[in-house]
């Protein structure tokens, strides 16, 4: 079964630092992979997907994501945090060979905190 | 706007009483979804249906209930049976068509539930 690790539940940065933001997923196959935001008592936002057209995504708010097969990672990253990132971040993989494309698997989700 | 629609956005529950929780959809999407979120789990499935009148248990069906009679609405029904059920809980769907695995799913901005 696939699973998605999320290292370090809480992170805090200075505004104006980078932000990363790990991800580490267990698949058979290269999945499909997401970065959604969730500000409180809200639904979660989409950032950026993989979908095996470009291993460096783009996302809104200035994030980006690189995803590594070696490394099993889809890292998310800001080069700047600003005080608006402030929030909680999930990580998501869906396998397209299980059928359960259907399915999202999430992490645990970390918590940013962006510190002046 | 497209979007899902949840509601209430807050919902206190008896003991021994059932209660609804109403998610409606404008996006056109096949697919549609619930989750429950606890602090530090992530988000767990509780249901998802593919097509209307069709619909599949997630990780944690137990003492919750579902019905897809239009393709619009999913409702969510959370039973007496269900002994632990103050959570977050989060509606998404899902375009259904070109490789349903890479297309990302859109949340509501989900019910809180809460026991009297």
């Amino acid at each position: 079964a696939q699973s998605v690790t999320q290292l370090g539940s809480h992170v805090s940065v200075s505004e104006g630092a980078l932000v990363l933001l790990r991800c580490n997923y267990s698949s058979s196959v290269p999945p499909y992979l997401f970065w959604y935001v969730q500000y409180p008592n809200q639904g979660l936002q989409l950032l950026l997907k993989y979908t095996s057209a470009a291993t460096l995504v783009k996302g809104i708010n200035g994030f980006e994501a690189e995803f590594k097969k070696s490394e099993t990672s889809f890292h998310l990253t800001k080069p700047s945090a600003h005080m608006s990132d402030a929030a909680e971040y999930f990580c998501a993989v869906s396998d397209p060979l299980t059928g359960g494309g259907n399915k999202l698997t999430f992490g645990t989700g970390t918590q940013l905190k962006v510190e002046l | 706007d497209g979007g899902i629609t949840q509601s209430p956005k807050y919902l206190f529950r008896k003991e021994g009483q059932n209660v609804t929780l109403s998610c409606e959809q404008n996006l056109n999407h096949d697919a549609m979804y619930w989750y429950r979120q606890d602090p530090g789990q992530g988000l767990r499935l509780i249901y998802y249906s593919q097509i209307v009148n069709d619909f599949q248990k997630g990780d944690i069906a137990e003492g919750y209930s579902v019905s897809r009679e239009k393709k619009e609405s999913f409702p969510l029904t959370v039973t007496s049976a269900q002994k632990n059920p103050t959570a977050f809980y989060l509606c998404a769907s899902r375009a259904g068509t070109g490789g349903i695995e890479s297309q990302p799913q859109h949340f509501g901005d989900g019910t809180r539930l809460s026991i009297l």
